[in-house]
C-alpha cells in the first residue's frame, strides 16, 4: 500500500493563479482531511470529508474549494491564489470519526509570489 | 470554538536529559492523540488515549491523559538524537474533527 499520496511535491503561483492539490489514498477510509501547516503555528484543518459525496468545512475554509467523487481521491481546490495562503498542506485520511490515528501524506509546499 | 494548547513551543535538551511537553484543552475531551513530526516530513501517530487518568508507554515514552479529560502530558526519559522533531497533541469532543495544538519542537544536543 502507498498510503496517501500528494501531487505535487512543491509548487510555485503568481498572486491570482489558481491550481488543484491532488490527495489520494488506498487504504479505503471514508474519512479525509485537508490541513495546512504554518510556521509554528501547527495543524489547521481547511476541509474534510466523511464519505464520497460529503464534504464540511474545517476552522479556516475561505479561499479553498473541495471536492469528493470518490472514496481515493480528495482534491484541494485554490482559486485566486494569495501571499496569505503560502503554506505547506497536508492531506490525512482515517478509517472513521476522530478517534481513530489519522495517516498522513508527504505535504505539498506551496509558496504564492 | 474547541482550543487545544501546547507548551512549551520549543525545548532544546542535552542527549540523555528528560523532556516533558503538556497539552491543555478549553473542554473535556472525548480522547487525545499524539503526533510526531520529523524536520521536513509529515505527521506519524504515536498513541491515542481515551480515558481518564490513563497512562500509556511506549519504550522510553510515557503518555497521560487527565483525570478531568482537558489535560495531557508526553514525557521522553534520557533522549536521544533520534527524538529531535515536533510533537503535537490533538483532540475532540464526540465526533467533531481533531483539533490540534500548536506542538513542541525538540532539540537534542548530542
Amino acid at each position: 500500500n502507498a498510503g496517501v499520496t500528494q501531487t505535487p511535491k512543491f509548487r510555485i503561483l503568481k498572486i491570482g493563479q489558481s491550481m488543484t492539490l491532488q490527495c489520494t489514498q488506498d487504504m479505503n477510509h471514508n474519512y479525509m482531511y485537508w490541513y495546512r501547516q504554518d510556521p509554528g503555528m501547527g495543524l489547521k484543518l481547511i476541509y474534510y470529508s466523511v464519505g464520497a459525496g460529503i464534504t464540511d468545512k474545517g476552522e479556516v475554509p475561505n479561499g479553498y474549494n473541495v471536492s469528493r467523487s470518490t472514496t481515493e481521491d480528495f482534491p484541494l481546490r485554490l482559486e485566486l491564489a494569495a501571499p496569505s495562503q503560502t503554506s505547506v498542506y497536508f492531506c490525512a485520511s482515517n478509517k472513521g470519526p476522530s478517534a481513530y490515528e489519522q495517516y498522513f501524506g508527504p505535504g505539498t509546499r506551496l509558496t504564492v509570489t | 470554538g474547541q482550543q487545544v494548547m501546547q507548551i512549551p513551543q520549543y525545548q532544546h535538551v542535552q542527549e540523555g536529559e528528560d523532556f516533558t511537553t503538556y497539552c491543555n484543552s478549553s473542554t473535556t475531551l472525548s480522547n487525545i492523540q499524539w503526533y510526531k513530526q520529523r524536520p521536513g516530513g509529515h505527521p506519524v501517530f504515536l498513541i491515542q488515549l481515551v480515558k481518564s487518568g490513563e497512562v500509556k508507554k511506549q519504550k522510553r515514552l510515557t503518555f497521560q491523559f487527565g483525570e478531568a479529560k482537558k489535560n495531557s502530558s508526553l514525557h521522553i526519559t534520557a533522549t536521544q538524537t533520534t527524538d529531535v522533531g515536533t510533537y503535537f497533541c490533538a483532540g475532540n469532543s464526540g465526533n467533531t474533527p481533531l483539533v490540534f495544538g500548536k506542538g513542541t519542537r525538540l532539540s537534542v544536543i548530542a
